[in-house]
């Protein structure tokens, strides 16, 4: 079967550094997704990797290994609002996206 | 209106009703989605379409009926629904379905089922 596994809960400090794993069995890849979403709205995309390696974006950044079938997304100078859960989602030889249960993210002062 | 918007935003049925949730899409997308959300469960996708074609049906009960009249609006009916139906809907589009075309997603209907 598919699957996609990512820690259910995280806690970090403001300022500080965060690292949100995944890891992924699928039939088939097509690129790896992460998105943010808030309680109570919509989930946001965040980044895409296709390719291994080390995709930066303003204070986010992810990183694939697809020999390894695995990625995390890398949260630096973590502000209050980064407080969300981040789904990891997978797309795989039909194209559909195989979504993880999401990583709820807690930022203490 | 911008991006992808969903109405109710709220809704409360029987399970003897019928009703129908809508997504409209203004980002000039092909492809369309719904999704059910569990609390910490998966996304579950549910429909797909793409220029108004179905191309997924993911073994969804037939208590859910999609309805995609053109690339910019998406329907689902629901009718005899169940409680374990109560959840978030959600509605999402992308450009197409291959890569690297993300989702974009409307804010979803909370619906429960009594």
């Amino acid at each position: 079967g598919q699957n996609i596994d990512q820690p259910t809960e995280m806690t970090a400090t403001e300022g500080a550094i965060v690292q949100i794993n995944c890891t992924y069995q699928t039939s088939g890849f097509n690129g790896l997704f992460w998105y943010q979403q808030h309680a109570g709205e919509a989930p946001t995309f965040l980044s895409y990797n296709v390719l291994d390696g080390l995709e930066e974006k303003g204070r986010f950044s992810s990183f694939l290994s697809r020999s390894k079938g695995y990625s995390y997304l890398l949260l630096k100078e973590l502000q209050m609002k980064d407080s969300a859960s981040y789904l990891c989602a997978v797309k795989d030889s039909n194209y559909q996206l195989i979504w993880g249960a999401g990583t709820k993210l807690i930022i203490k002062p | 209106e911008t991006g992808v918007t969903q109405t109710p935003r709220h809704l409360v049925m029987g399970m003897t009703n019928k009703k129908s949730l809508k997504c409209e899409q203004h980002l000039g997308h092909n492809a369309m989605y719904w999704y059910k959300q569990s609390a910490k469960k998966p996304l579950e996708l549910m429909f797909v379409y793409n220029f108004k074609e179905q191309t997924e049906n993911n073994s969804v009960p037939s208590r859910f009926s999609p309805e995609c009249p053109n690339s910019s609006h998406l329907f689902l009916h629901l009718h005899t629904l169940q409680p374990e139906d109560s959840a978030l809907y959600l509605c999402a589009s992308s450009q197409g379905l291959a890569e690297p075309y993300e989702q974009y997603f409307g804010p979803g209907t909370r619906l429960t089922v009594t």
